[in-house]
């Protein structure tokens, strides 16, 4: 069974453009989510999405947003890029809430 | 809020020793517990979990329980290994919820 695959693995992006980063989760996983981790804050969530619907929202300006397909794949977008979005971004897929999520090996972004 | 406190790092042992890194959390109600490792430029690994007090997690010779009077889940390893070198991140999640919460990682080096 593929794991959760997320591309591309890594983009540099200049302040101000906007980057899209996708996530494609198990097979038959219908749950994904969505990290950024920094050094300096850890591993903040961002959002989840389940069968196409936001199902959670964590604590991001609205400059970060994201949406999930039929298929389950999810993509996520931030905009109006800052210095401070250079972060690595971990997509994690679930069955269903509660259970085992399965985390891929992330996009690093690195904005200048 | 729910939150999880874990000892800072870095911790660095020499092989063949006894690992301890402490984990204590805060939340309502009775949530899952994990740790999940992180290896240089890798996303995050499920190590190991327990989902109810008094649960063993265990997985690679790491062990950890879920101590509901304390609020712990301290990880332990009785001989690690140079291929333990890692991040350790102790986390929690609520049972219904799909987000995740993480401390703030535990940085391990083994000398051989």
């Amino acid at each position: 069974k593929a794991g959760v695959t997320q591309t591309p693995r890594y983009l540099i992006k200049t302040r101000g453009q906007q980057v899209t980063l996708s996530c494609s989760p198990i097979s038959g996983h219908r749950s994904v989510s969505w990290y950024q981790q920094t050094p300096g804050q850890g591993l903040q969530f961002l959002f989840e999405y389940f069968s196409e619907t936001q199902r959670n929202k964590g604590n991001f300006p609205g400059r970060f947003s994201g949406r999930q397909f039929s298929n389950s794949r999810s993509e996520m977008n931030v905009s109006t890029l800052e210095l401070g979005d250079s972060a690595l971004y971990l997509c994690a897929s679930s069955g269903q809430a509660g259970s085992e999520a399965f985390f891929g090996q992330g996009t690093r972004l690195t904005v200048v | 809020g729910n939150s999880v406190t874990q000892m800072e790092g870095p911790v660095t042992l020499s092989e063949e020793a006894f690992l301890t890194i402490n984990c204590t959390y805060t939340a309502t109600g009775y949530p899952s517990l994990f740790w999940y490792v992180q290896y240089p430029g890798e996303g995050l690994q499920l190590l190991l979990k327990a989902t109810k007090a008094d649960d063993k997690g265990s997985n690679k010779g790491f062990e950890a329980t879920y101590r509901k009077e304390t609020t712990s889940f301290h990880l332990e390893k009785g001989s690690v290994q140079v291929s333990d070198s890692a991040v350790y991140f102790c986390a929690l999640r609520r049972s219904s919820a799909s987000k995740i919460i993480f401390g703030s990682g535990t940085r391990l080096s083994i000398r051989p």
